[in-house]
């Protein structure tokens, strides 16, 4: 069953911040999030393994809440580079090697 | 190090047709997969390996065929091309499992049946 991904789309101002959802009907064993521009590959942004990780990198970080099952990504002082859509991938307990997809937050940043 | 290429970048097939998509990767992984992505929605697992000699299915296995006689090449073969295989395909590999792992993509390629 496929994670829901909240807000489906959103635009900021550079400099604005974001939070983007992640939320599973499944109890989750770990959650990913990539980046994907137009026409492009989607590219590894980082995986929460443990229930209440939190991880950054750069001025993008993540949390993982176990118990309520969701994931949140949260863009701070956005830059325009961040623009594209982010895809959180769920791994449930009871399945190996197979990731599900959310459909996506479109996120686009102007100047 | 040329990471995950795919080949064709763009096909364009017929009702009934086959063809295989190619998946080469040069970082001794074992994990490797192909995903399908379409319109709205995000990335469906299709097939995946875990190595030499192991396939298994994943979501949307039907209609498709894989073979892993390499660790290297993950070749998906399209038996009988359907308009529904309208899509773009991402090969991709990792060296854990692609449950634990980074994932790395291929750049895609776009098939589109007629």
């Amino acid at each position: 069953q496929q994670p829901v991904q909240s807000p489906q789309a959103v635009i900021l101002r550079e400099g604005e911040d974001a939070v983007i959802n992640c939320s599973s009907s499944k109890a989750l064993y770990s959650v990913h999030w990539y980046r994907q521009k137009h026409g492009e590959a989607p590219v590894f942004l980082m995986i929460l393994l443990k229930g209440g990780e939190q991880k950054g990198h750069d001025k993008i970080s993540a949390s993982f809440n176990e118990k309520k099952q969701q994931s949140s990504l949260y863009l701070t002082a956005s830059q325009l580079s961040y623009s594209g859509t982010y895809f959180c991938g769920t791994r449930r307990w009871d399945s190996n090697y197979q990731l599900i997809w959310g459909a996506g937050t479109k996120l686009i940043i102007k100047p | 190090n040329a990471g995950v290429t795919q080949t064709p970048k763009f096909q364009v097939l017929k009702t009934g047709q086959s063809m295989t998509l190619q998946c080469a990767q040069d970082m001794n992984h074992e994990y490797m997969s192909w995903y399908r992505q379409d319109p709205g929605m995000g990335l469906r697992l299709i097939h995946y390996s875990v190595g030499a000699g192991i396939t298994d299915q994943g979501e949307v296995p039907n209609g498709y065929n894989v073979s892993r006689s390499t660790t290297e090449d993950f070749p998906l073969r399209l038996l009988s091309a359907a308009p529904s295989q309208t899509s773009v395909y991402f090969c991709a590999s990792s060296y854990q499992g692609g449950d634990t792992g980074e994932l790395f993509f291929g750049e895609g390629s776009r098939l589109t049946v007629l």
